[in-house]
């Protein structure tokens, strides 16, 4: 079956505590990004990558870190987690930048305290 | 900056109801993709409509591209519960950055 893994899909951590989602695609795409969902802000883009070790800032990449060794794999790191790090995080692959649309992950929500 | 507004924003109605969704830009798109959420979960891909005045159906769903590719509309015939969620629009724009954008989302609410 077609999809995008991401893990955990709930994790609570402390401030300060470095952690890791990963996010894996079956599909062969080439094009891999993060999003972070918030009540009332939509999704927004965190980093993005077009192609193996190529990779690059979305829209809020502050605080965020990424990684893209292979194909398949895009994990988003957190150094060092603050409480306004507490979101529902997405993990998305395209064929083709969207223009055929994405597939997202289930979801990973993460709470800092 | 390219935006995709949609309306409304919120929709309660009742099972059996028909009504529409509209996503609307003063930019051009090269194809715009309509995608259904449920709370706690990734957005679903629905459609990509990529020619201006296509029309594409999906059961009770039925998808429009705007002739000059600068607007959607989602229509549901008869809603059940099942379609309860947040419907987001999204494409890429053809000026600019090419960035994939989301629209402000519409959250529709069927009553059994």
């Amino acid at each position: 079956e077609a999809q995008v893994t991401q893990n955990p899909r709930y994790l609570i951590t402390v401030t300060g505590k470095k952690l890791t989602v990963t996010c894996s695609q079956n599909m062969n795409h080439e094009y891999m990004s993060w999003y972070r969902q918030d009540p009332g802000l939509g999704l927004r883009q965190i980093y993005y990558s077009m192609n193996v070790e190529v990779t690059d800032k979305g829209d809020v990449p502050e605080g965020y870190k990424v990684s893209r060794k292979e194909k398949r794999n895009f994990p988003l790191i957190l150094e060092s987690p603050s409480p306004n790090q507490t979101s529902l995080y997405f993990c998305a692959s395209s064929l083709r930048q969207g223009y055929y649309g994405y597939t997202f992950g289930s979801g990973t929500r993460l709470t800092v305290v | 900056t390219q935006l995709l507004e949609q309306s409304p924003q919120f929709l309660s109605i009742q099972e059996g109801e028909n009504l529409t969704v509209y996503c609307n830009s003063s930019s051009v798109f090269s194809s715009l993709q309509w995608y259904r959420q449920e709370p706690g979960e990734g957005p679903v891909l629905l459609v990509t409509v990529v020619t201006g005045g296509e029309v594409k159906k999906l059961k009770r769903l039925t998808f429009q591209f705007g002739d000059a590719r600068k607007d959607s509309s989602l229509h549901i015939t008869a809603a059940q519960p099942g379609d309860t969620g947040l419907y987001l629009c999204a494409g890429v724009g053809t000026s600019g950055t090419y960035k994939y954008i989301f629209g402000t989302g519409t959250r529709l609410k069927v009553l059994a």
